[in-house]
């Protein structure tokens, strides 16, 4: 049972926007930033968006994320093929005093 | 470019001991927090450990205190995680992960990739 909650499975048509979701409490989201993590199938995971809303170098702009009070949401427009992959969303735990991940969403191009 | 390269895993006997190395390039090693985190088979990631950047401050999951024991060798630019009374639950592959800042609360920025440790008889 993960701290964050996210939805197991997303899917979309290419071109399509989706959203996944990620739900906290005020002693993570609600308090501290939130990350996402893009884990493409049989490789190590690579940072999407930090400091909830902010990419990268190199990450399009397709991808975007938000914080609101204890939740936060990754978009993802233009949908494409090769963002078939598993999303983590990550924020520090003030009363844990560590990093806490959600359980991660697979995402499906159909 | 970042680079972060881990060693030391492998298969081991549960209570059995193992020493995880992840050798950093790229950056200022010292001054930024590093952390190991690990993910199961067909699981998703958690959080094992963090260290600061000047090794004084110290993070533990819950389900590895007292077992695990993470430190840094600045003038190596070296992360460590000894490994001890290692269970079959501890199977996984472990990630060296780079935080955003002097201390974990900043949030990883690089990853490693990976080495699996595999507990069983």
């Amino acid at each position: 049972q993960s701290v964050l909650t996210q939805p197991p499975s997303a899917s979309g048509t290419p071109g399509q926007r989706v959203t996944i979701s990620c739900s906290g409490s005020s002693s993570n989201i609600g308090s501290n930033t939130v990350n996402w993590h893009q884990q493409l199938p049989g490789t190590a995971p690579k940072l999407l968006i930090y400091g909830n809303n902010q990419r990268p170098s190199g990450v399009p702009d397709r991808f975007s994320g938000s914080k609101s009070g204890t939740s936060a949401s990754l978009a993802i427009s233009g949908l494409q093929s090769e963002d078939e992959a598993d999303y983590y969303c990550a924020a520090w735990d003030d009363s844990l005093h560590g990093p806490v991940f959600g359980g991660g969403t697979k995402l499906t191009v159909l | 470019e970042v680079q972060l390269l881990e060693s030391g895993g492998g298969l081991v006997q549960p209570g059995g001991s193992l020493r995880l190395s992840c050798t950093a390039s790229g950056f200022t090693f010292r001054s930024y927090a590093m952390s190991w985190v690990r993910q199961a088979p067909g699981k998703g990631l958690e959080w094992v450990s963090g260290v600061s950047g000047s090794a004084t401050d110290t993070y533990y999951a819950d389900s590895v205190k007292g077992r695990f024991t993470i430190s840094r060798d600045n003038s190596k630019n070296t992360l460590y995680l000894q490994m001890n009374s290692l269970r079959a639950d501890d199977t996984a592959m472990y990630y060296c992960a780079k935080e955003g800042g002097v201390t974990p609360m900043w949030g990883t920025d690089n990853w490693g990739q990976g080495t699996r440790v595999t507990v069983s008889s």
